[in-house]
Protein backbone atom coordinates (compact mmCIF):
# COMPACT_ATOMS: atom_id res chain seq x y z
CA UNK A 1 0.00 0.00 0.00
CA UNK A 2 0.58 3.66 -0.41
CA UNK A 3 1.64 5.64 2.50
CA UNK A 4 2.24 9.23 1.27
CA UNK A 5 0.19 10.98 -0.51
CA UNK A 6 1.16 14.21 -3.23
CA UNK A 7 -0.89 17.12 -4.07
CA UNK A 8 -1.28 18.25 -6.46
CA UNK A 9 -1.43 15.34 -9.13
CA UNK A 10 -0.62 17.76 -11.47
CA UNK A 11 1.25 21.53 -11.65
CA UNK A 12 1.84 23.85 -14.72
CA UNK A 13 3.81 26.64 -14.24
CA UNK A 14 5.81 29.55 -16.07
CA UNK A 15 9.27 29.49 -15.71
CA UNK A 16 11.11 31.99 -13.26
CA UNK A 17 7.59 30.83 -10.85
CA UNK A 18 7.90 29.02 -7.98
CA UNK A 19 6.77 25.26 -7.43
CA UNK A 20 4.87 24.16 -4.34
CA UNK A 21 4.32 20.31 -3.76
CA UNK A 22 2.68 18.85 -0.77
CA UNK A 23 3.31 15.15 0.84
CA UNK A 24 0.84 13.53 3.05
CA UNK A 25 1.64 10.23 5.50
CA UNK A 26 -0.27 8.58 7.39
CA UNK A 27 2.29 6.81 9.82
CA UNK A 28 5.10 7.43 12.31
CA UNK A 29 8.34 7.97 10.11
CA UNK A 30 11.93 8.05 10.59
CA UNK A 31 12.50 10.15 7.46
CA UNK A 32 10.79 11.76 4.61
CA UNK A 33 12.92 11.90 1.22
CA UNK A 34 11.83 13.67 -1.99
CA UNK A 35 12.25 12.11 -5.84
CA UNK A 36 12.00 12.82 -9.18
CA UNK A 37 11.79 10.93 -12.23
CA UNK A 38 12.03 11.40 -15.71
CA UNK A 39 10.32 9.53 -18.54
CA UNK A 40 8.72 6.91 -16.19
CA UNK A 41 12.22 5.32 -15.89
CA UNK A 42 14.83 5.53 -12.92
CA UNK A 43 13.87 8.05 -9.93
CA UNK A 44 16.60 10.65 -8.49
CA UNK A 45 16.90 11.06 -5.07
CA UNK A 46 16.44 15.01 -4.61
CA UNK A 47 16.54 15.61 -0.33
CA UNK A 48 16.16 13.51 3.19
CA UNK A 49 14.58 15.20 5.44
CA UNK A 50 14.98 13.39 9.70
CA UNK A 51 12.03 13.38 11.50
CA UNK A 52 13.44 15.71 14.05
CA UNK A 53 13.92 18.39 11.42
CA UNK A 54 11.72 20.82 10.66
CA UNK A 55 13.23 22.83 7.35
CA UNK A 56 16.19 21.81 4.72
CA UNK A 57 17.44 23.53 1.65
CA UNK A 58 19.14 22.16 -1.61
CA UNK A 59 20.07 24.59 -3.80
CA UNK A 60 16.67 25.78 -5.23
CA UNK A 61 15.07 23.37 -2.77
CA UNK A 62 13.50 23.82 0.13
CA UNK A 63 12.22 21.09 2.08
CA UNK A 64 9.57 20.93 5.37
CA UNK A 65 8.34 18.32 7.45
CA UNK A 66 5.42 19.09 9.82
CA UNK A 67 5.18 15.83 12.03
CA UNK A 68 2.25 17.12 13.93
CA UNK A 69 0.38 17.38 10.54
CA UNK A 70 1.87 14.22 8.91
CA UNK A 71 2.86 16.56 6.29
CA UNK A 72 5.58 17.43 3.95
CA UNK A 73 6.51 20.25 1.16
CA UNK A 74 8.36 20.50 -1.28
CA UNK A 75 9.68 24.05 -2.59
CA UNK A 76 11.07 24.66 -6.10
CA UNK A 77 12.03 28.26 -6.56
CA UNK A 78 13.08 30.09 -9.61
CA UNK A 79 11.64 27.14 -12.04
CA UNK A 80 13.43 25.78 -15.37
CA UNK A 81 11.61 24.15 -18.21
CA UNK A 82 14.61 21.20 -17.46
CA UNK A 83 12.56 20.87 -13.81
CA UNK A 84 9.67 19.50 -16.06
CA UNK A 85 9.10 15.79 -14.02
CA UNK A 86 7.32 13.76 -11.44
CA UNK A 87 8.45 14.49 -8.25
CA UNK A 88 7.41 11.79 -5.27
CA UNK A 89 7.88 11.76 -1.88
CA UNK A 90 9.05 8.50 0.16
CA UNK A 91 8.08 7.90 3.94
CA UNK A 92 10.79 5.36 5.52
CA UNK A 93 8.46 4.08 8.30
CA UNK A 94 9.60 3.77 12.43
CA UNK A 95 9.28 0.28 13.01
CA UNK A 96 10.58 -0.72 9.92
CA UNK A 97 13.04 0.29 7.03
CA UNK A 98 10.46 -0.11 3.97
CA UNK A 99 10.29 2.71 2.26
CA UNK A 100 7.09 3.75 0.50
CA UNK A 101 6.02 6.15 -2.52
CA UNK A 102 3.62 8.17 -2.81
CA UNK A 103 1.58 8.99 -6.19
CA UNK A 104 3.34 11.76 -7.58
CA UNK A 105 3.20 15.13 -8.66
CA UNK A 106 3.68 16.07 -12.39
CA UNK A 107 5.55 19.24 -12.83
CA UNK A 108 5.17 20.86 -15.93
CA UNK A 109 7.72 24.20 -16.47
CA UNK A 110 7.17 26.13 -19.60
CA UNK A 111 9.70 28.02 -20.99
CA UNK B 1 29.13 0.31 -13.70
CA UNK B 2 28.83 2.04 -10.34
CA UNK B 3 24.79 2.00 -10.78
CA UNK B 4 22.18 -0.33 -10.11
CA UNK B 5 21.82 -2.43 -13.03
CA UNK B 6 18.79 -3.85 -14.09
CA UNK B 7 18.40 -6.40 -16.90
CA UNK B 8 16.25 -6.66 -19.63
CA UNK B 9 15.68 -3.47 -20.02
CA UNK B 10 12.61 -4.55 -21.91
CA UNK B 11 10.73 -8.03 -21.89
CA UNK B 12 7.59 -9.09 -24.27
CA UNK B 13 6.23 -11.62 -23.48
CA UNK B 14 2.80 -13.99 -23.89
CA UNK B 15 0.14 -14.53 -21.47
CA UNK B 16 1.05 -17.29 -19.26
CA UNK B 17 5.15 -17.26 -20.01
CA UNK B 18 7.29 -17.09 -16.75
CA UNK B 19 9.75 -13.93 -16.79
CA UNK B 20 12.23 -13.14 -14.52
CA UNK B 21 13.64 -9.90 -13.78
CA UNK B 22 17.23 -9.23 -12.78
CA UNK B 23 19.19 -6.79 -10.46
CA UNK B 24 22.87 -5.79 -9.69
CA UNK B 25 22.71 -3.15 -6.72
CA UNK B 26 25.41 -1.01 -6.17
CA UNK B 27 28.34 -2.95 -4.26
CA UNK B 28 27.92 -3.13 -1.00
CA UNK B 29 24.49 -1.91 -0.60
CA UNK B 30 23.12 -3.99 2.07
CA UNK B 31 18.73 -3.27 0.76
CA UNK B 32 17.66 -3.78 -1.87
CA UNK B 33 14.50 -2.95 -2.84
CA UNK B 34 11.61 -4.11 -5.87
CA UNK B 35 9.15 -1.74 -6.93
CA UNK B 36 6.26 -1.78 -9.93
CA UNK B 37 5.23 1.38 -12.01
CA UNK B 38 2.43 1.19 -13.93
CA UNK B 39 1.92 3.79 -16.54
CA UNK B 40 1.61 7.26 -15.23
CA UNK B 41 0.98 6.35 -11.41
CA UNK B 42 3.39 5.57 -8.40
CA UNK B 43 5.61 3.26 -7.52
CA UNK B 44 3.98 0.13 -5.95
CA UNK B 45 6.25 -1.31 -3.04
CA UNK B 46 6.85 -4.97 -3.87
CA UNK B 47 9.47 -6.47 -1.91
CA UNK B 48 12.14 -5.21 0.43
CA UNK B 49 15.80 -7.76 1.36
CA UNK B 50 18.16 -6.16 4.00
CA UNK B 51 21.18 -8.13 4.81
CA UNK B 52 21.00 -11.53 6.16
CA UNK B 53 17.59 -10.75 7.08
CA UNK B 54 14.26 -12.37 6.24
CA UNK B 55 12.40 -10.67 2.86
CA UNK B 56 9.70 -8.67 3.76
CA UNK B 57 7.72 -9.46 1.40
CA UNK B 58 4.41 -7.95 2.09
CA UNK B 59 3.42 -6.25 -0.94
CA UNK B 60 3.70 -8.71 -3.49
CA UNK B 61 0.40 -8.64 -5.26
CA UNK B 62 -0.15 -12.97 -5.39
CA UNK B 63 1.67 -15.82 -5.24
CA UNK B 64 2.84 -15.76 -8.83
CA UNK B 65 5.38 -13.45 -7.59
CA UNK B 66 8.14 -14.05 -6.25
CA UNK B 67 11.96 -12.70 -5.59
CA UNK B 68 15.39 -14.15 -3.91
CA UNK B 69 18.81 -12.25 -3.30
CA UNK B 70 21.82 -14.95 -3.77
CA UNK B 71 24.69 -13.91 -1.48
CA UNK B 72 23.42 -10.60 -0.34
CA UNK B 73 24.24 -8.95 -4.09
CA UNK B 74 22.26 -9.84 -7.24
CA UNK B 75 18.67 -10.26 -6.98
CA UNK B 76 15.66 -11.60 -9.29
CA UNK B 77 12.33 -10.60 -9.53
CA UNK B 78 10.27 -13.99 -11.15
CA UNK B 79 7.15 -13.46 -12.40
CA UNK B 80 5.33 -17.36 -12.92
CA UNK B 81 2.40 -17.49 -15.58
CA UNK B 82 1.97 -13.84 -16.49
CA UNK B 83 -1.20 -11.83 -17.20
CA UNK B 84 -1.58 -8.90 -18.82
CA UNK B 85 -2.38 -6.59 -15.78
CA UNK B 86 1.27 -8.06 -14.63
CA UNK B 87 2.55 -5.23 -17.77
CA UNK B 88 4.83 -2.57 -15.96
CA UNK B 89 8.22 -1.25 -15.23
CA UNK B 90 9.80 -2.93 -12.53
CA UNK B 91 11.92 -0.68 -10.70
CA UNK B 92 14.96 -1.56 -8.27
CA UNK B 93 16.92 0.16 -6.00
CA UNK B 94 19.48 -0.41 -3.21
CA UNK B 95 20.85 1.47 0.02
CA UNK B 96 22.90 1.38 2.67
CA UNK B 97 21.74 2.18 6.42
CA UNK B 98 22.26 5.94 7.55
CA UNK B 99 23.78 6.78 10.72
CA UNK B 100 22.18 4.86 13.87
CA UNK B 101 20.13 6.96 15.60
CA UNK B 102 20.62 7.99 19.44
CA UNK B 103 18.36 4.48 20.42
CA UNK B 104 21.03 2.37 18.09
CA UNK B 105 18.76 1.88 15.23
CA UNK B 106 19.99 3.11 12.01
CA UNK B 107 17.36 3.58 9.10
CA UNK B 108 17.34 3.42 5.08
CA UNK B 109 19.14 6.53 3.40
CA UNK B 110 19.20 7.30 0.20
CA UNK B 111 17.79 5.19 -2.30
CA UNK B 112 19.83 4.31 -5.66
CA UNK B 113 17.47 3.59 -8.64
CA UNK B 114 18.16 1.74 -11.92
CA UNK B 115 16.22 2.67 -14.89
CA UNK B 116 13.97 -0.19 -15.04
CA UNK B 117 12.81 -3.02 -16.53
CA UNK B 118 9.55 -2.32 -18.70
CA UNK B 119 7.35 -5.68 -18.77
CA UNK B 120 4.62 -5.83 -21.53
CA UNK B 121 2.50 -8.66 -21.38
CA UNK B 122 0.50 -9.72 -24.59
Amino acid sequence: SQQGEEDPQALSIQEGENATMNCSYKTSINNLQWYRQNSGRGLVHLILIRSNEREKHSGRLRVTLDTSKKSSSLLITASRAADTASYFCATVLYNNNDMRFGAGTRLTVKP
Amino acid sequence: GAGVSQSPSNKVTEKGKDVELRCDPISGHTALYWYRQSLGQGLEFLIYFQGNSAPDKSGLPSDRFSAERTGGSVSTLTIQRTQQEDSAVYLCASSLLGEPNLRGRAYTGELFFGEGSRLTVL
